[in-house]
């Protein structure tokens, strides 16, 4: 199964500061169809995952424009430019490219 | 709007099975994939299978052959069968609209104690 290491596993952080979350893959994501199937996941407390960026770098809809993804091959990144409260809860990137799909173990932001 | 609703006993005993209901209001779910996943204590995630739009399946092969995934269309549900549970299976189980990853039911707690 394809291994997904995110770093760091907590974040501390104040409001308005930027952050990145990494997420590295043990074997290239790019598929032979072309598309790259590397996701981002937030789950705050008490709620049930919400999709931020799929395909690498594309943003949901209604997902605020603070939340950007990047990456390719083995490395990938999600960026939070401007923390805001909002924010807080686990990050997990997700990876369909090979079967099975696999989540990285967590990111968690905290407040500092 | 789309959606999900998962429903089954919250408390398990060892070796027998665990049985959920994903019921599915807004979309129908002859279209699209349909998934199970779920979230150990701790941040452990674990995508368990899905049942496609045809009602073929996947399963993830760490759950050999103790998964089933089937449906119901005339009522728009889908299930998720685990059988031979131990205290391992202790977690929050989810549905989703698997691939797009965009609807997410609310989570069940199922905790697999004697």
């Amino acid at each position: 199964d394809v291994v997904l290491t995110q770093t760091p596993p907590t974040l501390s952080a104040t409001i308005g500061q930027s952050v990145s979350i990494s997420c590295r893959s043990s074997q290239s994501l790019l598929h032979s169809n072309g598309n790259t199937y590397l996701h981002w996941l937030l789950q705050r407390p008490g709620q049930s995952p919400q999709l931020l960026i799929y395909l690498v770098s594309r943003l949901e809809s209604g997902v605020p424009n603070r939340f950007s993804g990047s990456g390719s091959g083995t490395d990938f990144t999600l960026k939070i430019s401007g923390v805001e409260a909002e924010d807080l809860g686990v990050y997990y990137c997700v990876q369909g490219t090979h079967a099975p799909w696999t989540f990285g173990g967590g990111t968690k932001l905290e407040l500092k | 709007e789309v959606q999900l609703q998962e429903s089954g006993p919250g408390l398990v005993k060892p070796s027998q099975s665990l049985s959920l209901t994903c019921s599915v209001t807004g979309y129908s779910i002859t279209s699209n994939y349909w998934g199970w996943i779920r979230k150990f204590p701790g941040n452990k995630m674990e995508w368990m299978g899905y049942i496609s739009y045809s009602g073929s399946t996947s399963y993830n092969p760490s759950l050999k052959s103790r998964i089933s995934i089937t449906r119901d269309t005339s009522k728009n549900q889908f299930f998720l069968q685990l059988n031979s549970v131990t205290t391992e299976d202790t977690a929050t189980y989810y549905c989703a609209r698997w691939g797009e990853l965009d609807y997410w039911g609310q989570g069940v707690m199922v905790t697999v104690s004697s």
